[in-house]
């Protein structure tokens, strides 16, 4: 099946910088990559996501590359603010799987006022 | 948009007893529900794939007679936590897609605590 990696799990950046998450994939088939943000005790929010035949998409603060070559994926936000931090979770959907997602292991982001 | 109403969104419950969680689709069909389990700090581990009319495929290593998933409409999926252990203690969490929606819709979510 599908292997999902993610790095860093912690990060801290101070407000008005840029983090940076990175995921890495296993199965070249899987064609779908969504974020997550997940706030402490709630539902993971889709916040962006990007689909296998888009190099880059950008949302505002918000941006997710792709590299299918080599079969990773990031989620860029720049100009933090306090309210961004949260854990942050990559997704990869394969295909062949029922659709079904594997998520990496989660980057809690703190940026510091 | 697309919203999964998840209840409880927490229960305690004594060892040996059983709970049930309900998710449901709200305005729009839901074929598929996926049900998750996380632990604290940790990511979402998919535990099955509920299909509305068919049995649910478990992931390997989730015990099916444990944790009993039940698709019996288009809009509800239940999952129960039989026989309850405090090991069993986590937060579950179900999603869901809107047919040619836009990414996929989790429930609130359930804090079960086993004691």
């Amino acid at each position: 099946g599908e292997n999902v990696e993610q790095h860093p799990s912690t990060l801290s950046v101070q407000e008005g910088d840029s983090a940076v998450i990175k995921c890495t994939y296993s199965d070249s088939a899987s064609n779908y990559f969504p974020w997550y943000k997940q706030e402490l005790g709630k539902r993971p929010q889709l916040i962006i996501d990007i689909r296998s035949n888009v190099g880059e998409k950008k949302d505002q603060r918000i941006a997710v590359t792709l590299n299918k070559t080599a079969k990773h994926f990031s989620l860029h936000i720049t100009e933090t603010q306090p309210e961004d931090s949260a854990v942050y979770f990559c997704a990869a959907r394969h295909p062949n799987t029922g659709n079904q997602f594997y998520f990496g292991t989660g980057t809690s982001l703190t940026v510091i006022p | 948009g697309a919203v999964v109403s998840q209840h409880p969104s927490w229960v305690i419950c004594k060892s040996g007893t059983s709970v049930k969680i309900e998710c449901r689709s709200l305005d729009f069909q839901a074929t598929t529900m996926f049900w998750y389990r996380q632990f604290p700090k940790q990511s979402l581990m998919l535990m099955a794939t509920s299909n509305e009319g068919s049995k649910a495929t478990y992931e390997q290593g989730v015990e099916k007679d444990k944790f009993l998933i039940n698709h019996a409409s288009l809009t509800l999926s239940t999952l129960t936590v039989t026989s309850a252990h405090p090991e069993d203690s986590s937060f579950y969490i179900c999603s869901a897609r809107e047919d040619r929606g836009k990414g996929y819709t989790f429930g609130s979510g359930t804090r079960l605590t086993v004691v």
